[in-house]
């Protein structure tokens, strides 16, 4: 499964926008991009999901180049409630295959 | 609907006795998978069910470490005998097909301590 790169850590504050890119050079032809959010002592919450150009929902948006070698997830206004770790994960490129975690970007947002 | 359910959330065993997780997936969900997070590591992958079946157990540990999936419903996850570095959150997860824009759908997880 291709391997991704993101920050280790970002900071903000309350009211700004968000964007955490992720890169993902080998990603395959059929392979997905996924992306989720993890709080402290809970298992992590899939956020949004795209295969290439813009994913919108109603927490984030997912903006994804043509070469699809990179990600961006973008989170429009940020609450001290956002703060938590953002996986970005690339697969599975078939139904049922295991997705596998990297190290996350922790996002702490102050007021 | 209901979501994914693991238990114990908390488990402190001594080092050589033996502990049983287990995970309450999603209900349809032909999926199951379980991840394992060692204290200041990544979340590692462990094994993942297709119904009743192993369709992949490339991340278990050892052969201490055995998963059943009996019926196709729920899952247990057996350690025998734990050794400390089997400390660690253990997380289950279901999907039916991961690629519908829903993902993987998580429980909160078994905190495992072996002292």
């Amino acid at each position: 499964l291709a391997k991704t790169t993101q920050p280790i850590s970002m900071d903000s504050y309350e009211g700004q926008e968000v964007n955490i890119t992720c890169s993902h050079n080998n990603i395959a032809t059929n392979d997905y991009i996924t992306w989720y959010q993890q709080f402290p002592s809970q298992g992590p919450r899939f956020i949004i999901q795209g295969y290439k150009t813009k994913v919108t929902n109603e927490v984030a948006s997912l903006f994804i180049p043509a070469d699809r070698k990179s990600s961006t997830l973008s989170l429009p206004r940020v609450s001290l409630s956002d703060t938590a770790v953002y996986y970005c994960l690339v697969g599975p490129n078939q139904a049922g295959t295991a997705l596998i975690f990297g190290k996350g970007t922790t996002l702490s947002v102050s007021s | 609907e209901a979501g994914v359910t693991q238990f114990p959330s908390h488990s402190v065993i001594e080092k050589g006795q033996t502990v049983t997780l287990r995970c309450d997936p999603i209900s349809g969900h032909d999926n199951l998978y379980w991840y394992r997070r060692v204290m200041g590591k990544e979340i590692k992958f462990l094994l993942h069910f297709v119904k009743e079946s192993k369709q992949d157990e490339s991340g278990m540990p050892n052969n201490r470490f055995l998963a059943e999936r009996t019926g196709g419903t729920y899952s247990t996850l057996k350690v025998q005998p734990a050794e400390l570095e089997d400390s660690g959150v253990y997380f289950c997860a279901s999907s039916q097909d991961p690629r519908d824009g829903y993902g993987y759908t998580f429980g909160s997880g078994t905190r495992l301590t072996v002292v």
